[in-house]
């Protein structure tokens, strides 16, 4: 168990559908992460919350829509997706302060296909 | 631009040792991480170099070089559980991860 847990674990989707994702984190880390891990390519980082504010969004397509509203929790809200879109979506928080080591923790996923 | 290299895939006997290596060219440095990551499961943390040098964690040993852009991951006395792919990511600038594409380690008996 990481301390970071995601909803739902798999979900099968319309391009025309809008669905959310969810993550949670029960650490008291202050910075949340979203990344996209295709077969056999680098996880590819798309939003950083840091203290609720998003750091970076890595000029993903405005068709992935972050929300932070609180330190504890983030949402990936998806709409009109494309089927390259599917993928494996990882959530990850940290505790950032200054140039400290901390390691990011992750959740277990969420497998996403869009059809 | 920021790039990190890892072997695809790696194969290796049960009760060996496997080194696993990583090169990276990144706009700044604060620090490589190995990550372990089960197939169909979350990436999990293994160990952090900011300093040349190498750090040892059990079975596990991690090496850096920051002049050559280099760290290798050492695995001892491998065991089955051991199969997994294994993910290099360095801390750039910015403080954020870059992360290689990963090593698929397969142990066999």
């Amino acid at each position: 168990e990481t301390g970071v847990t995601q909803t739902p674990r798999h979900l099968v989707m319309g391009m025309t559908n809008k669905k959310s994702l969810k993550c949670e984190q029960h650490l008291g880390h202050n910075a949340m992460y979203w990344y996209k891990q295709s077969a056999k390519k680098p996880l590819e980082l798309m939003f950083v919350y840091s203290l609720e504010e998003r750091v970076e969004n890595n000029s993903v397509p405005s068709r992935f829509s972050p929300e932070c509203p609180n330190s504890s929790h983030l949402f990936l809200h998806l709409h009109t997706l494309q089927p390259e879109d599917s993928a494996l979506y990882l959530c990850a928080s940290s505790q950032e302060e200054g140039s400290g080591s901390y390691e990011q923790y992750f959740g277990p996923g969420t497998r996403l296909t869009v059809t | 631009g920021q790039n990190i290299d890892q072997p695809t895939e790696m194969t290796a006997t049960e009760g060996a040792i496997v080194q696993i290596n990583c090169t990276y060219q990144t706009s700044g440095f604060n620090g490589l991480f190995w990550y372990q990551q089960h197939a169909g499961e979350a990436p999990t943390f293994l160990s952090y170099n900011v300093l040349d040098g190498l750090e040892e964690k059990g079975r596990f040993s991690s090496f850096l070089s920051r002049s050559k852009g280099y760290s290798y991951l050492l695995l001892k006395e491998l065991q089955m559980k051991d199969s997994a792919s294994y993910l290099c990511a360095v801390r750039d600038t910015n403080y954020q991860l870059i992360w290689g594409a990963g090593t698929k380690l397969i142990i066999k008996p």
